[in-house]
């Protein structure tokens, strides 16, 4: 069965410095997708960086960036020159092309990581 | 702002009542996917909708059910309320069809059940 991992409930930062945030994934499809989200205290959630399974260039987003290593099943989430604004809950999540193993493609997510950013 | 719609925004009620929530996908896109997000079970995927027909299925209980209007928003009926189906419920809307579909969510709707 497909299953996110997040192992961290809760990661402290200092502001201005990187912070990985974990996350494994289980499926033996080989065709997927990664997804990292991010929800704030109002709730919302908010789409942040996405790599494919046959990527193979780490994707990229700003300050986002994704540490994918494809052997290890682990879509890792760094976070460069932490912000005070950066402080919610971050989510990884998985979505199987639909299709394979009779996905529709939803997404599963893993339970999530607290971080906050310390002044 | 996604561009996905979610109405109301909270939602208090009693037990044993029945509340109907309100999705409008944005513009184009023709899958509507419903998630629950409680303290306990974290994110899980209930149900889908393509262009107005089920697609799939995740952890919908029974007392639950959906559908997908021609103008391609959806509503998810809750019946029978219990407690413990207090939670933020999660509209998501992409575009089908592709290998990569983002996945755009709506604000949600915080339901309360007393």
């Amino acid at each position: 069965a497909q299953k996110i991992t997040q192992t961290q409930p809760g990661m402290f930062v200092q502001e201005k410095e990187a912070v990985t945030l974990d996350c494994t994934y289980d499926t033996s499809d080989q065709s997927y997708g990664l997804f990292w989200y991010k929800q704030p205290s109002s709730g919302e959630m908010i789409f942040l960086i996405y790599q494919g399974s046959y990527d193979e260039q780490n994707a990229t987003e700003g300050r986002y960036s994704l540490n994918f290593q494809k052997a290890r099943k682990s879509a890792n989430l760094v976070i460069s020159a932490s912000q005070l604004g950066d402080s919610a809950m971050y989510f990884c999540a998985m979505r199987l092309t639909p299709g394979y193993g009779g996905s529709q493609g939803n997404l599963i997510f893993g339970k999530g990581t607290k971080l906050s950013v310390k002044p | 702002d996604s561009g996905v719609t979610q109405t109301p925004k909270h939602l208090i009620t009693a037990t044993g009542q029945r509340v109907t929530l309100r999705c409008s996908p944005r513009s184009g896109d023709l899958s509507v996917y419903w998630y629950q997000q409680s303290l306990d079970q974290g994110l899980q995927f209930l149900i889908q909708y393509y262009n107005g027909e089920e697609r799939a299925k995740g952890n919908i209980l029974e007392r639950f059910s959906a559908q997908q209007f021609p103008d391609l928003h959806s509503e998810l009926n809750l019946s029978s309320l219990e407690l413990g189906d207090s939670a933020l419920y999660f509209c998501a809307s992409s575009v089908a069809g592709s290998d990569y579909n983002e996945q755009f969510f709506g604000p949600g709707t915080r339901l309360t059940v007393l």
